[in-house]
């Protein structure tokens, strides 16, 4: 298995609060991304990073900002979290960025947002 | 952007029976195609890719996967069913951008083995 992973595995916090998701790798690859699943939604990419400070917006980074200091983790930080991001998040590491390389994903977050 | 469409959100085989998860993509370009499986409580667990060659692609566990460009499909199989095959599969498409590649994911078939 891959060398990610995420903690905390599971938070329940309140509307408007802060919240820092990270997720560690040691396999020492270039790119991290972000995703949210959701029933009916499948996985759906929230922002990603090419390298150390290089990131990018997947589909649905509204609400969300990450940062990249180290090769080896990837933060996630919504601002001021709301009810609808209540959701299971995931952090994947990719050796390359061209499209034949897959994704090895991490074991997962449950965020509760009440 | 590229969508992926995954028919039937949920499928009931019996034990020994074939298995046959269904994918549909769009895509102008020659597409990188990919099926994940998710156990309960767990992350995806990469199946099989299709990159180039080959169209019929193995994968693990007995999987297999057949890509058909005219069809623009990518079913995934397997001849002989499991109790340990119930999960969660999710098929995938790459996009390369310029600053790598993105994917999308279909929303997911549930399989359920009947003993």
């Amino acid at each position: 298995d891959a060398g990610i992973t995420q903690s905390p595995r599971h938070k329940v916090t309140e509307t408007g609060t802060p919240v820092t998701l990270r997720c560690h790798q040691t396999e020492n690859h270039r790119y991290m991304y972000w995703y949210r699943q959701d029933p009916g939604h499948g996985l759906r990419l929230i922002h990603y990073s090419y390298g150390v400070k290089d990131t990018d917006k997947g589909e649905v980074s509204d609400g969300y900002s990450v940062s990249r200091s180290k090769t080896e983790d990837f933060l996630l930080t919504l601002e001021s979290a709301t009810s609808s991001q209540t959701s299971v998040y995931f952090c994947a590491i990719s050796e390359g960025g061209q499209g034949r390389y897959e994704q090895y994903f991490g074991p997962g977050t449950r965020l509760t947002v009440t | 952007a590229q969508s992926v469409t995954q028919l039937g959100s949920h499928v009931s085989v019996s034990e020994g029976a074939l298995v046959l998860l269904r994918c549909n993509y769009s895509s102008s370009v020659p597409p990188y195609l990919f099926w994940y499986v998710q156990y309960p409580n767990q992350g995806l667990q990469l199946l099989l890719k299709y990159t180039t060659g080959a169209t019929l692609v193995k994968g693990i566990n007995g999987f297999e996967a057949e890509f058909k460009k005219s069809e623009t499909s990518f079913h995934l199989t397997k001849p002989s069913a499991h109790m340990s095959d119930a999960a969660e599969y999710f098929c995938a498409v790459s996009e390369l951008r310029n600053t790598g590649n993105q994917f999308y994911f279909g929303t997911g078939t549930s399989l359920t083995v009947i003993p």
